[in-house]
């Protein structure tokens, strides 16, 4: 069973709307949390990266939310843009004494429309 | 700075065939990891190198295989190519261990490889 779980799989939201991405894990111990953006045919793209003592992390208009007592992330993306089309993929990393491995969520794919 | 290069972009190989892909991680980073992405699977880690020694490994057959040099680059091989095998590989780049918190893993654009 996949340890990071997103949701909703795909949404369509309109240009200058808000919108908010989940993320729900179950690593543990957990070190840290990751969102990135993938354009469609691209590399994924570094939005923030979150430990447990942290429990928002902004860039421009992302915003990053964790709370590791639950075990949930969101990614509240404010005033969409027809550029925010792309997957929002979740990345989860768990605290370990050996060398750490990354947990992909699925992703969300967002559509933006005008 | 230069980002993660990938090289070739586009390939197409035949079953049974086996395939070399390359890397060039961004300058001064260490660690070089590798992913496979595919619609239904989504994105899975392959393995990570740094200092020319694999640290981590996915569960991937023994099919597929890689290493690092000195310099950092990276390459990665796939022998006796599947259907299955078709997918974007990406290559990543990070300072240090990528899974440890404050090390920005930096993605190349990948490699589209289709196996007919």
């Amino acid at each position: 069973k996949n340890q990071v779980e997103q949701s909703p799989q795909s949404l369509i939201i309109l240009e200058g709307k808000n919108c908010t991405l989940q993320c729900n894990y179950t690593v543990s111990p957990f070190s840290n949390l990751r969102w990135y953006k993938q354009d469609t045919g691209r590399g994924p793209v570094s939005l923030t990266i979150m430990t447990f003592s942290e429990n928002t992390k902004s860039n421009g208009r992302y915003t990053a939310t964790l709370d590791a007592d639950t075990k949930q992330s969101s990614l509240h993306i404010t005033a969409s843009q027809l550029s925010d089309s792309a997957s929002y993929i979740c990345v989860v990393s768990g605290r370990t004494d050996s060398w750490g491995k990354l947990q992909f969520g699925a992703g969300t794919q967002v559509v933006v429309t005008p | 700075k230069a980002g993660v290069t990938q090289t070739p972009r586009y390939l197409i190989k035949t079953r049974g065939q086996q395939v070399t892909l390359s890397c060039s991680p961004i300058s001064g980073h260490r660690s070089v990891s590798w992913y496979q992405q595919t619609p239904g699977q989504g994105l899975q880690f392959l393995f990570e190198y740094f200092s020319e020694t694999q640290r981590n490994k996915g569960n991937f057959p023994g099919r597929f295989s890689g290493r690092q040099f000195s310099n950092s680059r990276s390459e990665m091989n796939v022998s006796t190519l599947e259907l299955g095998d078709s997918a974007l590989y990406l290559c990543a780049s990070s300072l240090g261990q990528g899974a440890t918190y404050g090390n920005t893993i930096y993605f190349g654009e990948g490699s589209w490889l289709t196996v007919v």
